[in-house]
């Protein structure tokens, strides 16, 4: 079945310990997105690349960076975890960005920074 | 700015019929979607509405006033899988999608 596929599903981290996170995706769709999301609230844009146009959401912080070296990967690095960086992870892809194609998402990783 | 409205919270009985709604202030709009996510899951596609009117999908419906800016979603024979929260967000003319914080929907026996 052609799906998004996040690793790890929970990663622990200590406070300012860089951290990465990935995303696949056998859809072959042309855009991937990066959101943060938190208890009870909106999942927040992150990133998203639509094939390799990188375009950062202005109010990311600089501590956020993202990778995608190929149509099929993306990856998140949180360079220095802070406690209010804890929150789940979620990866998601589209065919296009534009008009009414949904998102699909992968499970998220669940990220927990002591 | 932007902003989406839903109510934070219903509650419902199992075999009944609960309508969500969904208010927003975009700059443009390019379409409407209703996303359901269960605690600790991915969202999950549900609907899409770019012209006014209902959308029916087998026990979830949507509905779309571009006018007045409303959508919502009605959901029938309520089953307790349907415990959930349900996310509304909006295409605007960038096509960035605007997300509301969802609504948790709680069903009872």
């Amino acid at each position: 079945d052609a799906m998004v596929i996040q690793n790890p599903r929970y990663q622990v981290t200590q406070f300012g310990k860089p951290v990465t996170l990935s995303c696949s995706q056998t859809l072959n769709h042309n855009v991937m997105y990066w959101y943060q999301q938190k208890s009870s609230q909106a999942p927040k844009l992150l990133f998203h690349y639509y094939d390799k146009d990188f375009n950062n959401e202005a109010d990311t912080p600089d501590n956020f960076q993202s990778r995608r070296p190929n149509t099929s990967f993306c990856f998140l690095d949180i360079r220095s975890p802070g406690l209010g960086d804890a929150a789940m992870y979620l990866c998601a892809t589209s065919r296009d960005p534009t008009g009414g194609y949904e998102q699909y998402f992968g499970p998220g990783t669940r990220l927990t920074v002591t | 700015g932007q902003n989406i409205d839903q109510p934070t919270e219903m509650t419902a009985t199992e075999g009944a019929i609960v309508q969500i709604n969904c208010t927003y202030q975009t700059s443009g709009f390019n379409g409407l979607f209703w996303y359901q996510q269960h605690a600790g899951e991915a969202p999950t596609f549900l609907s899409y509405n770019v012209l006014d009117g209902l959308e029916e999908k087998g026990r979830f419906s949507s509905f779309l006033s571009r006018s007045k800016g409303y959508s919502y979603l009605l959901l029938k024979e309520l089953q307790m899988k349907d415990s959930a929260s349900y996310l509304c967000a909006v295409v605007d003319s960038n096509y960035q999608l605007i997300w509301g914080a969802g609504t948790k929907l709680i069903i009872k026996p």
